[in-house]
């Protein structure tokens, strides 16, 4: 069974460092994009950028570019959203998903059960 | 970036009735759109890929359309399950933007 598990919810300040993360298992985990999407409270999805875990391959939104920071490490089956400077506008949802192609046609069809990321003085 | 532009931003059915919710990519994208159901606290759930391809699993009251620049969700006969909200994304180009979504709220 395909499974993403996200890590639990974070109450940092602003200023502050953080990293969630989203293990993979149940597929081969090197041979999937993963994506990360932004919810903010009451909002919509945003999509913010993804990764393959196969050679780290990182594609960004420009909203986000220089923002966040999207790794994975493979041999733990887990990616990573990371913020060096957390900014009280970054308190969200955020949710990982796993990024498949079937006839061409790309879609997330896994999704973490989010990381709530709580940003405040 | 494209922008998807949903329409309505909300809506009020009832139960057994038919509702179409529709999708505006302000550049023609092919059939390369996804459409996804969120429930409150929950992530969301593929629904239908390459504008017309239902996901495996999913109730075939649930049926997607479209092709260039506009799209369409249609829930043939709605069930108390499916009062959610519902997002369109456009899988063209990166960034793979989301509409804004549609709340399809009980009459």
């Amino acid at each position: 069974e395909v499974q993403l598990v996200q890590s639990g919810a974070e109450v940092k300040k602003p200023g502050e460092s953080l990293k969630i993360s989203c293990k993979g298992s149940g597929y081969s985990f090197t041979s999937h994009w993963i994506g990360w999407v932004r919810q903010m409270p009451g909002k919509g999805l945003e999509w913010m950028g993804i990764i393959y875990p196969g050679d780290s391959d990182t594609r960004y939104s420009p909203s986000f570019q220089g923002q966040v920071t999207i790794s994975a490490d493979k041999s733990i089956t887990t990616a990573y959203l990371q913020w060096s400077s957390l900014k009280a506008s970054d308190t969200a949802i955020y949710y990982c998903a796993r990024r498949v192609v079937l006839t061409g046609y790309p879609h997330f069809d896994y999704w973490g059960q989010g990381t709530l990321v709580t940003v405040s003085s | 970036d494209i922008q998807m532009t949903q329409s309505p931003s909300s809506l009020s059915a009832s139960v057994g009735d038919r509702v179409t919710i529709t999708c505006r990519a302000s550049q023609s994208i092919g059939s390369y759109v996804n459409w996804y159901q969120q429930k409150p606290g929950k992530a969301p759930k593929l629904l239908i890929y390459a504008a017309s391809t239902l996901q495996s699993g999913v109730p075939s009251r649930f049926s997607g359309s479209g092709y260039g620049t506009d799209f369409s969700l249609t829930l043939s006969s709605l069930q108390p399950e499916d009062f959610a909200t519902y997002y369109c994304q456009q899988s063209y180009i990166i960034p793979r933007t989301f509409g804004q979504g549609t709340k399809v709220e009980i009459k």
